[in-house]
């Protein structure tokens, strides 16, 4: 089955600076990369997701990056805000979806 | 709740006590999938079904039973034979593997 490997697991950020969240993945068949957003005691919500078509995604301040051949995908948000403090999921799809581990960022005012 | 909707949104489990956890769609989504989550933690997949009256077990489906008798309705029961049943509850649904999921807005299983 897939394998979906996410990093950092915490990462703490100032106020306007760009966060990065890496995630690995194993099964070349994969095909769609979504990213999920869990505000604390809530739950996950899809902010972004990629197809292995497409190299690049944005949507303000969001982008997601896909490398099919070193099989690595990446979150990176701009400009952070207080409210983008959160725990965000990495997933790839297999047969079903496989989740990162998840990372806690914190966006220091 | 986006479509999706889990009930209760607290629950209290004795020990040796099985309960049931309630998740409803109508999105008409095939798909459907309960993880379970604990502080601090990823995701984990108990359950999860593709079509009606069809069903796989997940990574940790040891201790839980569901049923999938309708589209719209997959019910997650924790069994007395689930020792460490404490934890955050979640349902999913998707159309298919080329769309990200829905989720319901989670149950927190506690026992007392």
């Amino acid at each position: 089955g897939e394998n979906v490997e996410q990093h950092p697991s915490t990462l703490s950020v100032q106020e306007g600076d760009s966060a990065v969240i890496k995630c690995t993945y194993s099964d070349s068949a994969s095909n769609y990369f979504p990213w999920y957003k869990q505000e604390l005691g809530k739950r996950p919500q899809l902010i972004i997701d990629i197809r292995s078509n497409v190299g690049e995604k944005k949507d303000q301040r969001i982008a997601v990056t896909l490398n099919k051949t070193a099989k690595h995908f990446s979150l990176h948000i701009t400009e952070t805000q207080p409210e983008d403090s959160a725990v965000y999921f990495c997933a790839a799809t297999g047969n079903q979806f496989y989740f990162g581990t998840g990372t806690s960022l914190t966006v220091i005012p | 709740d986006g479509g999706i909707t889990q009930s209760p949104k607290y629950l209290f489990r004795k020990e040796g006590q099985n309960v049931t956890l309630s998740c409803e769609q109508n999105l008409n989504h095939d798909a459907m999938y309960w993880y379970r989550q604990d502080p601090g933690q990823g995701l984990r997949l108990i359950y999860y079904s593709q079509i009606v009256n069809d069903f796989q077990k997940g990574d940790i489906a040891e201790g839980y039973s569901v049923s999938r008798e309708k589209k719209e309705s997959f019910p997650l029961t924790v069994t007395s034979a689930q020792k460490n049943p404490t934890a955050f509850y979640l349902c999913a649904s998707t159309p298919d593997r080329s769309h990200g999921y829905t989720f319901g807005s989670g149950t927190r299983l506690t026992v007392v």
